[in-house]
């Protein structure tokens, strides 16, 4: 089965550090998605792509964080500087048409301490 | 403001009994709606899609509805099963194409 594919897995960082997370969405998926879960606020929309050109980042807090696709077989997500509020797991998520819905990587969790 | 409202508490049924989990919302119009299934440590996974002019969706166990006027879909689960234990979320699919999700809601099903 095809798969969207996020690294790293784990992250833990030291407040004010840089924080790199990928994904690779599955081949020939033209959208693709970034949120963020915790416990309180469940999934957030932080940024989201069609064929590779932002479509709406408003949910990103913009002075810290940016997203990027830059090309269709990567998507990344910085951080900068990070803060120990940061720490949540981050999905990304890839498709095709709607009717055929989303599909999520395993996410990236991330700890700022 | 806009909201979107899934039950809050987790739901316990006993096996072979039909679960039905709610979803509303307030100030979105939505082309479709969606329904996910998520698993401790997992990314959700797509279950089901209905489009705003659909009243209803069934796959296998499961059907959704959707009534544009009252903001709100319902899911249901029929004959459940242990292994339907999970987080469902409801992801409102909007004009344009971003996708917001609600809580979700806790399902137990007990043998």
């Amino acid at each position: 089965d095809a798969r969207v594919t996020q690294t790293p897995r784990h992250k833990v960082t030291e407040m004010g550090q840089e924080v790199t997370m990928r994904c690779q969405p599955i081949l020939g998926h033209n959208t693709v998605f970034w949120y963020r879960q915790t416990m309180m606020q469940g999934l957030e929309l932080l940024a989201y792509f069609r064929n590779r050109a932002p479509l709406d980042d408003s949910g990103m807090p913009k002075d810290r964080f940016s997203a990027e696709m830059p090309d269709a077989t990567l998507a990344t997500l910085k951080i900068q500087p990070s803060e120990p509020r940061d720490s949540a797991v981050y999905f990304c998520a890839s498709g095709l048409s709607r009717e055929g819905g989303y599909t999520f990587g395993s996410g990236t969790r991330l700890t700022v301490v | 403001s806009q909201k979107i409202e899934q039950n809050s508490e987790a739901l316990n049924i006993q096996e072979g009994k039909t679960a039905t989990l709610t979803c509303n919302y307030t100030n979105y119009s939505p082309a479709y709606l969606q329904w996910y299934r998520q698993d401790p440590g997992r990314g959700p996974v797509f279950l089901l899609l209905i489009r705003e002019n659909e009243k209803e969706k069934r796959k296998e166990r499961l059907k959704v509805t959707f009534d544009t006027t009252l903001k709100q879909s319902l899911f249901h689960i029929t004959a459940s099963q242990p292994a339907d234990s999970a987080t469902y979320l409801c992801a409102l699919d909007l004009r344009g194409g971003k996708l917001i999700f609600g809580q979700g809601t806790e399902l137990s099903v007990k043998p």
